[in-house]
């Protein structure tokens, strides 16, 4: 079967530095994608990475190892604004998005 | 700015009720989708659409149907609502075959009772 594993919930500091992982296994591969998503709100778009190694989106940063499977999103100088949930979804050899369920990111003052 | 649109951001249903839950978008995209968003779950694909007129089901498209008469608008259509719907139902749509990025509309929470 199709599987995306991030975890459940984070707690991090305003101003630190945090990392969330994904790890998947699909029926091929053709992309994955970060979303934000904050309470309420519809998810938005982050990120997207096809080719292995770091993309990088101003305090934003995803990274991709395929051989892997396994993907990380790091956020830095973390703000309030920042709390939400951010979304793994892996395209997969029918390009269809397979989604994770999702890692709530807390961020204390 | 993409922008989709969903008719309701609340709605309360009986059981047995057919439900309309509709979905606009103003970009011209090709694809769209509904979804189903569940506490613990990542997003479950109900139903998509590659074309007006088309229609192909996702991964749990029992219990629903869809509308797609102009490329703007799709519709998601619970024919006999029951509680096991209540869910935040998500619409997104995408540009080009290779489903590039999507972009979603705001939810709609359903709830039946």
């Amino acid at each position: 079967g199709q599987n995306i594993d991030q975890p459940t919930e984070m707690t991090a500091t305003e101003g630190a530095i945090v990392q969330i992982n994904c790890t998947y296994q699909t029926s091929g591969f053709n992309g994955l994608f970060w979303y934000q998503q904050h309470a309420g709100e519809a998810p938005t778009f982050l990120s997207y990475n096809v080719l292995d190694g770091l993309e990088e989106k101003g305090r934003f940063s995803s990274f991709l190892s395929r051989s892997k499977g396994y993907s990380y999103l790091l956020l830095k100088e973390l703000q309030m604004k920042d709390s939400a949930s951010y979304l793994c979804a892996v395209r997969d050899s029918n390009y269809q998005l397979i989604w994770g369920a999702g890692t709530k990111l807390i961020i204390k003052p | 700015d993409v922008k989709v649109t969903q008719s309701s951001r609340y709605l309360v249903k009986r059981t047995g009720e057919k439900v309309f839950l509709e979905c606009v978008q103003d970009m011209d995209h090709e694809n769209m989708f509904w979804y189903r968003q569940d506490p613990g779950l990542g997003l479950r694909l109900i139903y998509f659409s590659y074309d007006v007129k088309m229609k192909e089901k996702g991964d749990i498209p029992e219990g629903y149907s869809v509308s797609r008469e102009k490329k703007e608008r799709f519709s998601l259509i619970l024919e006999s609502a029951s509680t096991n719907q209540t869910s935040m139902y998500l619409c997104a749509s995408s540009h080009g075959r290779e489903a590039d990025t999507q972009y979603f509309g705001p939810g709609t929470r359903l709830t039946v009772l």
